[in-house]
């Protein structure tokens, strides 16, 4: 039973204009949420993350809108650039529950093209 | 500046073979974990650890064990390789921050083929 899903397996987008990844979760104890950025043959790399206490979160391009009511999270990077084509992870945590141990539930990923 | 660092970087193994996959961090974190990725797939926690000393098992941990006996290092290893052990395997590893989450750093896997 997959807890957090990424139903979009791609998405291309033309450079400049906005790109969107979405996630759904399903476990309402989820209190923290991430995303990770992977190229091929390297490791994730952290982007950006939102606490459930807050409703957006912005790093330079990137913003990070959580809807807690719908389980819903989504990634919006703008202006897209041909290097943000990546592999975009989804990941959600029980960070405040007392769990000690921060581990991460993942999506399956949503590849992203930018097209120049 | 190393961060987290795996090896191997590749390795192919015959069915019933055993090996460590090692995994190094410098940045003094106390949380070290190993993941699995599989085609199509997310990453999955195999094991964990809080600290020297400590292990804890994740969502897929059979086939699968660990140790932490410096901080530093946290290493996997496979017993009896099994063909269904074919994946890319992820260490990462993340501070305990008391009043805010530290998200988790990774390595660049080590790619794993069990003939």
């Amino acid at each position: 039973d997959q807890q957090v899903k990424q139903n979009s397996p791609s998405l291309s987008v033309q450079e400049g204009r906005i790109s969107i990844l979405n996630c759904d979760y399903t476990n309402s104890m989820f209190d923290y949420f991430l995303w990770y950025k992977k190229y091929p043959a390297e490791g994730p790399t952290f982007l950006i993350s939102i606490s459930s206490i807050k409703d957006k979160n912005e790093d330079g391009r990137f913003t990070v809108f959580l809807n807690k009511s719908a389980k819903h999270l989504s990634l919006h990077i703008v202006p897209s650039q041909p290097g943000d084509s990546a592999v975009y992870f989804c990941a959600a945590s029980f960070a405040y529950s007392g769990a000690g141990s921060y581990q991460l539930t993942f999506g399956k990923g949503t590849k992203l093209s930018v097209i120049p | 500046n190393a961060g987290v660092t795996q090896t191997p970087k590749f390795r192919v193994l015959k069915t019933g073979q055993s090996m460590t996959l090692l995994c190094a961090q410098d940045m003094n974190h106390e949380y070290m974990y190993w993941y699995r990725q599989d085609p199509g797939m997310g990453l999955r926690l195999i094991h964990y650890s809080v600290g020297e000393g400590t292990t804890a098992k994740g969502e897929v941990p059979d086939g699968y064990n660990v140790s932490r006996l410096k901080k530093q290092n946290f290493l996997l290893g496979l017993e009896s390789a099994a063909p269904s052990q074919t994946s890319v395997y992820f260490c990462a590893s993340s501070s305990a921050g008391l009043l805010s989450f530290r998200p988790q750093h990774f390595g660049d896997g080590t790619r794993l083929s069990i003939l």
